[in-house]
């Protein structure tokens, strides 16, 4: 099976614009999660959607949404953009998005806000 | 709130060393804890993990722990290789979610 694949790589955007990152989960998985990860703050998770319903939620302004459509794959956008939302943004599938399960990694989007 | 503490935060072995990695977890409902590799540039990668109900589990050189109890769980390397230098994560579940919280990684350095 593929992997978990996302686009696109690299980004770089200036403060005040928009972006809108893309995740395609491995074929069967419903439960696409997403993380942020920078140098200080590690990775921390963003939100969770599984059958196009936001699960989860972690602790970020409401500048960071997201979506799933129908065949799983997942938006997440960002709005308003700030220096420090520069920072790698993963996201990960799996099956069913229970709390046992593995969870496999996209590549990851590099954001640059300039 | 929800909180994994990892440490060290880095960790230089000579190759053919064991090299350990502890965490600390604090949400009592968490019963799924993953360790991911991440090397320079890449994905986090999945290189063990253990569910609540089993107290240790060994994949060849690398074995990880759990102590529900005491709310711990450690990663062990044994004879480390020049290509275990990588970035480690711990993880823990948020209850029976897919949600996880991640330790603030190990930098290990294996020295040929």
């Amino acid at each position: 099976k593929a992997g978990v694949t996302q686009t696109p790589r690299y980004l770089i955007k200036t403060r005040g614009q928009q972006v809108t990152l893309s995740c395609s989960p491995i074929s069967g998985h419903r439960s696409v999660s997403w993380y942020q990860q920078t140098p200080g703050q590690g990775l921390q998770f963003l939100f969770e959607y599984f059958s196009e319903t936001q699960r989860n939620k972690g602790n970020f302004p409401g500048r960071f949404s997201g979506r799933q459509f129908s065949n799983s794959r997942s938006e997440m956008n960002v709005s308003t953009l700030e220096l420090g939302d520069s920072a790698l943004y993963l996201c990960a599938s799996s099956l069913l998005g229970q709390g046992a399960e593995t969870q496999y990694f996209g590549p990851g989007t590099r954001l640059l806000v300039l | 709130g929800e909180n994994v503490e990892q440490h060290p935060s880095t960790l230089s072995v000579q190759e053919g060393d064991s090299a350990v990695i502890k965490c600390t977890y604090s949400d009592s409902a968490s019963n799924y804890f993953p360790w991911y590799k991440q090397e320079l540039g890449k994905r986090p990668q999945l290189i063990i993990d253990i569910r609540s109900n089993v107290g240790e589990k060994k994949d060849q050189r690398i074995a990880v722990t759990l102590n529900k109890t005491a709310k711990h769980f450690s990663l062990h390397i044994t004879e480390t290789q020049p290509e275990d230098s990588a970035v480690y994560f711990c993880a823990a579940s948020i209850g029976n979610t897919g949600k996880l919280i991640f330790g603030q990684g190990t930098t290990l350095q294996v020295k040929p």
